[in-house]
């Protein structure tokens, strides 16, 4: 059974500043990864969509890896800003096209 | 282009009143998805449908059943609403790729459900 965790669960960093986001999951038998922002109260939204073939792609400021052998993906957000301060999920889809997700880190970003 | 569109926004309901959260998407997706999320966790998995007529279940599908009729439509039916269904929940929508997998995927807004 596929499981995604996310470290940190909470992050607050001040703004400029270069992140790591941390995403791991147990089957490295999937399709794809994906990572999403999530605002309170609204739905997600997709911001990198990575193939099981590919090992990273950038979006930005956004750059998102994949390491299907070590079962690690990694969001880099260069030069924080207040307006990345949202949650933001990764989610794994196994051969059987569950979308598996991790509980999310919740980024601060301090003016 | 509207997306991915969830009706009811809002919705309360008794225990063991039965109910339809009802997902609509005018992208032509083949694949389409329930998730629940509850406060501070993650979305968990419902159901899923790869195609109309085929539907299967995700992590958490007691008390839910789907149905795929068209490729625009996935409804969610509650048959006795319970408690532990008080939640978020949304839709998504992707479109299939060559290798197999799904492309990007969209979401609706979201369906706030409280059983009483």
């Amino acid at each position: 059974k596929q499981e995604v965790t996310q470290i940190p669960a909470a992050l607050s960093v001040p703004e400029g500043e270069n992140l790591v986001l941390n995403c791991s999951f147990t089957d490295s038998a999937i399709y794809n990864l994906q990572w999403f922002r999530q605002d309170p109260g609204k739905g997600l939204t997709s911001l990198l969509l990575i193939q099981s073939s590919q090992r990273e792609q950038t979006s930005g400021r956004l750059n998102a890896s994949l390491d299907k052998s070590s079962g690690r993906s990694t969001l880099y957000i260069a030069a924080s800003q207040p307006g990345d301060s949202a949650t933001y999920l990764c989610a794994a889809m196994d051969s059987s096209y569950k979308l598996i997700f991790g509980s999310g880190t919740r980024l601060l970003v301090r003016p | 282009n509207a997306g991915v569109t969830q009706t009811p926004k809002f919705q309360v309901l008794k225990t063991g009143q039965s109910m339809t959260l009802q997902c609509a998407q005018d992208m032509n997706h083949e694949y389409m998805s329930w998730y629940r999320q509850d406060p501070g966790m993650g979305l968990r998995l419902i159901h899923y449908s790869v195609g109309a007529g085929i539907t299967d279940q995700g992590e958490v599908p007691n008390g839910y059943n789907v149905s795929r009729s068209t490729t625009e439509d996935f409804p969610l039916r509650l048959l006795s609403a319970a408690p532990s269904q008080t939640s978020v929940y949304f839709c998504a929508s992707s479109s299939p790729t060559s290798g197999g997998s799904t492309g990007e995927l969209f979401f609706g807004e979201g369906s706030r459900l409280t059983v009483l």
